[in-house]
């Protein structure tokens, strides 16, 4: 059974600072991975997909990487900003195509 | 393109009632997926539908929750009797097709928060 983990729960950083996001998974025999964003009471917004044979993707200020082998995967955020404070879920798809999420990284960012 | 329609937004019951909810994928979309989100976890995957056959439905608790796709579109989840621990945020996602011959990325709707008192 897949399990995916998101450490640490809550991360809290003045503006500016570049942060790193970290999702662990189990199972290394996954379809693609998956980051979202999740802002308070709202739906989930996708923001990057790696597919398995992919190493990393990039859109904007944020970088997402996998590495298969140790089963983990980072967002990278660069130049943070206020607005990006919310709630960030990894997702994986495991080749049977189900998707396990994480509980996710509240992150705020301090003016 | 027009994302994912979900209602009602908010619903208070009592338990023991029944209540339903409503979903209408991007189009296109063949795959849609039902979740539980409850506060403060990642959402917990309840059926999976391609087209109107369910691919997964492997921690859908049956005894109360039942879930259609008439005609490869729509989708209603109904839970009867609600539970106090069915309170949580139930989110619908589609994407265009949930096999290994294409990119999935999974597109969520706004979730309707269930409340049971």
């Amino acid at each position: 059974k897949q399990e995916v983990t998101q450490i640490p729960a809550a991360l809290s950083v003045p503006e500016g600072e570049n942060l790193v996001l970290n999702c662990s998974f189990t199972d290394s025999a996954i379809y693609n991975l998956q980051w979202f964003r999740q802002d308070p009471g709202k739906g989930l917004t996708s923001l990057l997909l790696i597919q398995s044979s992919q190493r990393e993707q990039t859109s904007g200020r944020l970088n997402a990487s996998l590495d298969k082998s140790s089963g983990r995967s980072t967002l990278y955020i660069a130049a943070s900003q206020p607005g990006d404070s919310a709630t960030y879920l990894c997702a994986v798809r495991t080749n049977a195509g189900k998707s396990t999420f994480g509980d996710g990284t509240t992150l705020t960012v301090k003016p | 393109e027009a994302g994912v329609a979900q209602s009602p937004r908010y619903k208070i019951i009592e338990k023991r009632q029944s209540v339903a909810f409503w979903c209408n994928p991007i189009s296109g979309h063949a795959t849609l997926y039902w979740y539980q989100q409850i506060l403060g976890q990642g959402p917990k995957l309840l059926i999976q539908f391609q087209n109107n056959g369910v691919v997964d439905d492997s921690q859908l608790p049956k005894d109360r929750f039942s879930a259609e796709r008439l005609k490869g579109v729509d989708s209603t989840l109904k839970i009867q009797p609600a539970k106090l621990e069915d309170s949580a945020v139930y989110l619908c996602a589609s994407s265009r097709v949930g096999g290994r011959g294409l990119v999935n990325e999974q597109f969520f709707g706004p979730g309707t928060r269930l409340t049971v008192l």
